[in-house]
C-alpha cells in the first residue's frame, strides 16, 4: 500500500459525459500528480500541483482539468468524453525532491 | 524531450531462473524510478535510484548515471514476479517540476 489513495476504482460511462476522478496523497506530500495510462501511449504525465498551484502541464487535453484543493487532496475532471480516453488513470505523490508514489488508479471505460 | 528506452520489451523465464533487464535514458537525470505493474494494473515502487546501487531481496538495481542506464536485476525469478517493469526518470533539465517520463516497459513471464 503505497498511501495515495484514489476513488472509484473503475468508472464506466458514455461519449458526451463528465466525470471526476478523485485522489488523496500520502501524509505529508504537497506534490500531486496525475498519469494516463492507454495502449496506444503508454504511461504519461498530465499534470502536476504543488501545495494548490500548477506547477507544470504535460499531454493533458483541453477537455481536462484539475485542481488541488487546500486539504491537498486533487481531483481530475474530463468532460466531453471520447472513446479514446478510456485508460487507468494515475494519482502520485511526493514529498519536495524525492520518489514519488502510485495510487491504485481508477479505470476508466468510455462506451 | 527525454527519451527512455527499455530491453528487453518482452522476457520469458522458467522459476528461478535470473534475469538483467536495462534502460537507457537519453539526457542528464535528477531522479530514476523502477516500477512493477502487476496484473492488477497497480504500480509498485521498486527502487529509487537516481545513481548508485541498491539490493532489495531478490531484486536489486544499478544506475549509472554519467553513462545514462540502469539496470535492474532478478534473482531466483518467481511466477509472482510476473507482469510489466517500467523505468521511469525525471530529467535534470526540467526545472522545478518532477514529473516522470516512463518507458514503454518489459513485459516478464516467469512460467513455473
Amino acid at each position: 500500500d503505497s498511501g495515495v489513495t484514489q476513488t472509484p476504482k473503475h468508472l464506466i460511462t458514455a461519449t458526451g459525459q463528465r466525470v471526476t476522478l478523485r485522489c488523496s496523497p500520502r501524509s505529508g506530500d504537497l506534490s500531486v500528480y496525475w498519469y494516463q495510462q492507454s495502449l496506444d501511449q503508454g504511461l504519461q504525465f498530465l499534470i502536476q500541483y504543488y501545495n494548490g498551484e500548477e506547477r507544470a502541464k504535460g499531454n493533458i487535453l483541453e477537455r481536462f482539468s484539475a485542481q488541488q484543493f487546500p486539504d491537498l487532496h486533487s481531483e481530475l475532471n474530463l468532460s466531453s468524453l471520447e472513446l479514446g480516453d478510456s485508460a487507468l488513470y494515475f494519482c502520485a505523490s511526493s514529498a519536495r525532491l524525492a520518489e514519488q508514489f502510485f495510487g491504485p488508479g481508477t479505470r476508466l471505460t468510455v462506451l | 524531450g527525454i527519451q527512455v528506452e527499455q530491453s528487453p520489451p518482452d522476457l520469458i523465464l522458467q522459476e528461478g531462473a535470473n534475469s538483467t533487464l536495462r534502460c537507457n535514458f537519453s539526457d542528464s537525470v535528477n531522479n530514476l524510478q523502477w516500477f512493477h505493474q502487476n496484473p492488477w494494473g497497480q504500480l509498485i515502487n521498486l527502487f529509487y535510484i537516481p545513481s548508485g546501487t541498491k539490493q532489495n531481496g531478490r531484486l536489486s538495481a544499478t544506475t549509472v548515471a554519467t553513462e545514462r542506464y540502469s539496470l535492474l536485476y532478478i534473482s531466483s525469478s518467481q511466477t509472482t514476479d510476473s507482469g510489466v517493469y517500467f523505468c521511469a526518470v525525471e530529467p535534470a533539465s526540467g526545472g522545478s517540476n518532477y514529473k516522470l517520463t516512463f518507458g514503454k516497459g518489459t513485459l516478464l513471464t516467469v512460467n513455473p
